[in-house]
């Protein structure tokens, strides 16, 4: 158990929706980063939160967007879903203090999207 | 940009035998970190080992180890005596300022 916690772990909707995913970092992180992994694809960067704040952002569509909020947890919202949408998404969770990661990033177990 | 090369998609070996997964990276940066984290069926993601770029001695972590080639921009993964446990996906990843850059993966299979 990684300490990091991700709800809802399965998810299916349709084409056009919006949905929330939900992720509780580990007690005492303050960084939060959330991944797609898709077949064609991989594992890829969407964005990373530290303290509230967007530290850095990656191939996020501008479809999606997520929070950090004061108690940490973080919120990934993906609207006008595609079928290409479909993936699994991961939070991951660290202590960083400032500037690069050095450290371990600790993953949720991923919430599995099917837009259908 | 960060690149992370996989070139293996797929490995097979014996149980107790011993392999090597490849990674190859590109970048400018001169100080950077370097992971191997494994994916088994449950989906979790599991760091195996990291590696600082500044630090010559390669990393150890029991029966896991790396080659770090910083000139050559080369990390891999030598996992020793392997177990059934470690049949699992295997992503190299880069880490700089923002998120981990992966690899496409190797799928490792280890045979009884």
């Amino acid at each position: 158990d990684s300490g990091v916690t991700q709800t809802p772990k399965h998810l299916i909707t349709a084409t056009g929706q919006r949905v929330t995913l939900r992720c509780s970092p580990r007690s005492g992180d303050l960084s939060v980063y959330w991944y797609q992994q898709s077949l064609d694809q991989g594992l890829q960067f969407l964005i990373q939160y530290y303290n509230g704040e967007e530290r850095a952002k990656g191939n996020i569509l501008e479809r999606f967007s997520a929070q950090q909020f004061p108690d940490l947890h973080s919120e990934l919202n993906l609207s006008s879903l595609e079928l290409g949408d479909s993936a699994l998404y991961f939070c991951a969770s660290s202590v960083q203090s400032s500037g690069v990661n050095t450290g371990e990033l600790f993953f949720g177990e991923g919430s599995r999207l099917t837009v259908l | 940009a960060q690149t992370v090369t996989q070139s293996q998609p797929e490995m097979s070996v014996q149980e107790a035998e011993t392999v090597t997964l490849s990674c190859t990276y590109d970048t400018s940066e001169n100080n950077y970190y370097l992971f191997w984290y494994k994916q088994p069926p449950s989906r979790q993601m599991i760091l195996v080992i990291r590696q600082e770029a500044y630090k010559q001695q390669n990393a150890t972590e029991n029966r896991f180890s790396v080659n770090f080639q910083k000139a050559a921009k080369s990390f891999s993964l030598k996992i020793s005596d392997s177990q059934l446990g470690d049949t699992a996906m295997y992503f190299c990843a880069f880490m700089r300022r923002g998120g981990l850059t992966f690899g496409k993966g190797t799928h490792l299979i280890i045979q009884p």
